[in-house]
């Protein structure tokens, strides 16, 4: 079945670049028919999307981060990563990547396909921004 | 953006007992609504998405309803196994945009 597994240092000194990569085993990230995505979790609190991309490379991220934020595919190795800049003590998280399902919605008359849910979560990894 | 406000905070039941969470949109987000429930140490499990639907292998106990702004979670009869924090998430329609409640607490009374 399918699995995701998050990597990358646990920890990252403030202002530097924080770097994860998820890679998917089980299936092909290059299916057509899901988005994935990252979200995090700061200690004893609750879930924050940071953004998503599909096989293609097309991207959405959340506005309050997108300044900060790039999250980019490799169909190659079967994985996508995350990067996110400029980091401080408020970065400190579970960070998780997911699989999205698909909903099909009408843009401008095009049929476009859109991330709906989270259904498949990798384990998540503790990232901790400290000098 | 649009705010999910979960209620209540923390629920204390009992096995067997029937388990109502509320999850309401400060806007409607029409029937984009998932549920997810997680446990300790553990990352978040899918329930239920487009307000209504289950998610693979969940158990018919679990049941999602609402639309535009107020959802509801319905867990029929609690088994030991359900106890955890609950969360529920919204899709903006676009672009597309996700956010989470700041999640319920279900525990044993």
């Amino acid at each position: 079945q399918l699995q995701l597994q998050e990597s990358g240092p646990g920890l990252v000194k403030p202002s530097e670049t924080l770097s994860l990569t998820c890679t998917v085993s089980g299936g092909s990230i290059s299916s057509s028919s899901y988005y994935w995505g990252w979200i995090r979790q700061p200690p004893g609190k609750g879930l924050e999307w940071i953004g998503s991309i599909y096989y293609s490379g097309s991207t959405y991220y959340n506005p309050s981060l997108k300044s900060r934020v790039t999250i980019s595919v490799d169909t190659s190795k079967n994985q996508f990563s995350l990067k996110l800049s400029s980091v401080t003590a408020a970065d400190t998280a579970v960070y998780y990547c997911a699989r999205h399902i698909l909903s099909l919605i009408t843009i401008f008359g095009v049929v476009t396909p859109i991330p709906d849910a989270f259904d498949i979560w990798g384990q998540g990894t503790m990232v901790t921004v400290s000098s | 953006e649009i705010v999910l406000t979960q209620s209540p905070a923390t629920l204390s039941l009992s096995p067997g007992e029937r388990a109502t969470l509320s999850c309401r949109a400060s806007q409607s987000v029409s029937s984009y609504l998932a549920w997810y429930q997680q446990k300790p140490g553990q990352a978040p499990r899918l329930l239920i998405y487009d307000a209504s639907n289950r998610a693979t292998g969940i158990p018919a106990r679990f049941s999602g309803s609402g639309s535009g702004t107020d959802f509801t979670l319905t867990i029929s009869s609690l088994e030991p196994e359900d106890f955890a924090v609950y969360y529920c998430q919204q899709r903006s329609n676009w672009p597309p945009v996700y956010t989470f409640g700041q999640g319920t607490k279900l525990e044993i009374k």
